[in-house]
């Protein structure tokens, strides 16, 4: 069973450019998650979505950050126009739980991470 | 809101010696607790995990952790490690059953094991 993919690896892009990444979570996995990590702090979650819609997305920086997870599959996170405190690496994970009245507590599922640079 | 405490950033420790990886998380909910390990070049692996039941939890590869809720703790330990557990070990907590389950992470322990 393939894991979480993500592309791409490794960003460079400079100040007021556009940058877009993408999550192939695990096939079958409703939930799909991303975090940050920003250079010597911890991980941070910005959003979730179940299937297609978004559950959670306090953790969203601001607007210049779009999500997108049409169909339900596949995930994109777009930055628009990147900063230079954007620069981090990106995570996403994904699992399996349903909402059934409550949320099960599933393991999530963690790519390699996306490395921007914003210079 | 969660909060995850690991005050050690790097630790360095000798292969078959002993290790402890502290943390420390706030909660105002009862929350679930993650160790996830990444090792170099790699995303984030979970390496175990408390849920419910027994306090002590262990995985594979010889690590265990135990939950004490009165120190609202979660450290990890391995009696002997190797080489191979060169890797940065995060800690992590969850809220229980709704507040959905976005993770909170600790910054990260690095664990340089030498010879």
């Amino acid at each position: 069973e393939a894991g979480v993919t993500q592309f791409p690896s490794h960003s460079v892009i400079e100040k007021g450019q556009t940058v877009t990444l993408r999550c192939d979570p695990i096939s079958g996995h409703d939930n799909l998650y991303w975090y940050r990590r920003v250079m010597g702090k911890e991980i941070k979650f910005l959003l979730h979505f179940v299937k297609e819609s978004k559950q959670d997305e306090s953790g969203m920086p601001n607007n210049r950050f779009l999500a997108e997870r049409t169909g339900g599959t596949y995930s994109t996170l777009k930055v628009q126009p990147a900063e230079l405190e954007d620069s981090g690496v990106y995570f996403c994970a994904s699992s399996q739980g349903r909402l059934t009245g409550g949320w099960r507590k599933e393991t999530q599922y963690f790519g390699p991470g996306t490395r921007l640079l914003v210079l | 809101a969660q909060s995850v405490t690991q005050l050690d950033s790097q630790v360095p420790v000798f292969e078959e010696a002993p290790v402890e990886l502290r943390c420390n998380y706030s909660s105002s909910v009862s929350v679930y607790l993650f160790w996830y390990v990444q090792y170099p070049n790699q995303g984030l692996q979970l390496l175990l995990k408390y849920l419910s039941g027994s306090t002590l939890v262990e995985s594979i590869n010889g690590f265990e952790a135990e939950f004490n809720k009165s120190q609202t703790s979660f450290h990890l330990r391995k009696p002997s490690v190797h080489i191979s557990d060169t890797a940065e070990y995060f800690c992590a907590v969850s809220p229980v059953p709704g507040g959905g389950n976005k993770l909170t992470f600790g910054t990260g322990t690095q664990l340089k094991v030498e010879l």
